[in-house]
C-alpha cells in the first residue's frame, strides 16, 4: 500500500495564499483520484476538493486543487485567507484494489 | 438530503468486539456505484480508513486491520454494520460512516468510542 504525507502545519495571514502539498509515497499520484477535506474542531469532514481538482457546489472558489506529476504530489491552494479557514485538511485517495488512503493531516493556522 | 448517523456503544472492554451501525437516508445501497465506508479518528490523531462495502456487496477492507473487520450491509433497512474484533485501548477513536459515490462525499457526525477496562 501507499502512504500519503502533509506538512504537519502550515500558517499564513489573513488576504495572503497558502498551499498544502500531499505527496505519494509509491504508484502515480495521476493513477487516481485525490480528494482534500476540511476538517474543524469538532465537526466531520467536509470535501473542498475531488477528483483532483473539482469543488463541490457551495465550496468558494478560492479553493483549488492540482496534482504535479513530477513530484508525485498534490496540492491545495487557498487564495484570499479567512480566518474561518483554520481547521485541520486532509488529502486522500486510494489504490487500483480500492484501498483507501488518508494523509496525515495539515493544520492551518490563519493568524 | 443524504444523512447518515452512527449508533454503538460508547464504551468496551479490551478483547472484545466492537459493532457499529450506521443508518443513512436520502439514498439507496443497492443504487449501482454507491458505498458506504468507515472511516474512524483517534483523539488529537488523523483520519484512517476502515473499510468499504458497494452497492454489489463489494467489501473493501483496511490491509492493517482486514484480519479483525466485517463490514455488512441490509439494503431493506438502510443500515451499513462494521464489527471489529479484539478490541485495544488504541482503538479508541471516533468512528464514523460516509457515503461514498465515488469519494466520501457525506458524513455522519461521527461516535467517540473508548476502549478501557
Amino acid at each position: 500500500n501507499f502512504m500519503l504525507t502533509q506538512p504537519h502545519s502550515v500558517s499564513e495571514s489573513p488576504g495572503k495564499t497558502v498551499t498544502i502539498s500531499c505527496t505519494r509515497s509509491s504508484g502515480s499520484i495521476a493513477s487516481n483520484y485525490v480528494q482534500w477535506y476540511q476538517q474543524r474542531p469538532g465537526s466531520s469532514p467536509t470535501t473542498m476538493i475531488y477528483e483532483d481538482n473539482q469543488r463541490p457546489s457551495g465550496v468558494p472558489d478560492r479553493f483549488s486543487g492540482s496534482i504535479d506529476r513530477s513530484s508525485n504530489s498534490a496540492s491545495l491552494t487557498i487564495s484570499g485567507l479567512k480566518t474561518e479557514d483554520e481547521a485541520d485538511y486532509y488529502c486522500q485517495s486510494y489504490d487500483s484494489s480500492n484501498h483507501w488512503v488518508f494523509g496525515g493531516g495539515t493544520k492551518l493556522t490563519v493568524l | 438530503q443524504i444523512t447518515l448517523k452512527e449508533s454503538g456503544p460508547t464504551l468496551v472492554k479490551p478483547t472484545q468486539t466492537l459493532t457499529l451501525t450506521c443508518t443513512f437516508s436520502g439514498f439507496s445501497l443497492s443504487t449501482s456505484g454507491v458505498g458506504v465506508g468507515w472511516i474512524r479518528q483517534p483523539p488529537g490523531k488523523a483520519l484512517e480508513w476502515l473499510a468499504l462495502i458497494y452497492w454489489d456487496d463489494d467489501k473493501r477492507y483496511s490491509p492493517s486491520l482486514k484480519s479483525r473487520l466485517t463490514i455488512t450491509k441490509d439494503t431493506s433497512k438502510n443500515q451499513v454494520v462494521l464489527t471489529m474484533t479484539n478490541m485495544d485501548p488504541v482503538d479508541t477513536a471516533t468512528y464514523y460512516c460516509a457515503h461514498n459515490g465515488d469519494y466520501f462525499d457525506y458524513w455522519g457526525q461521527g461516535t467517540l468510542v473508548t476502549v478501557s477496562s
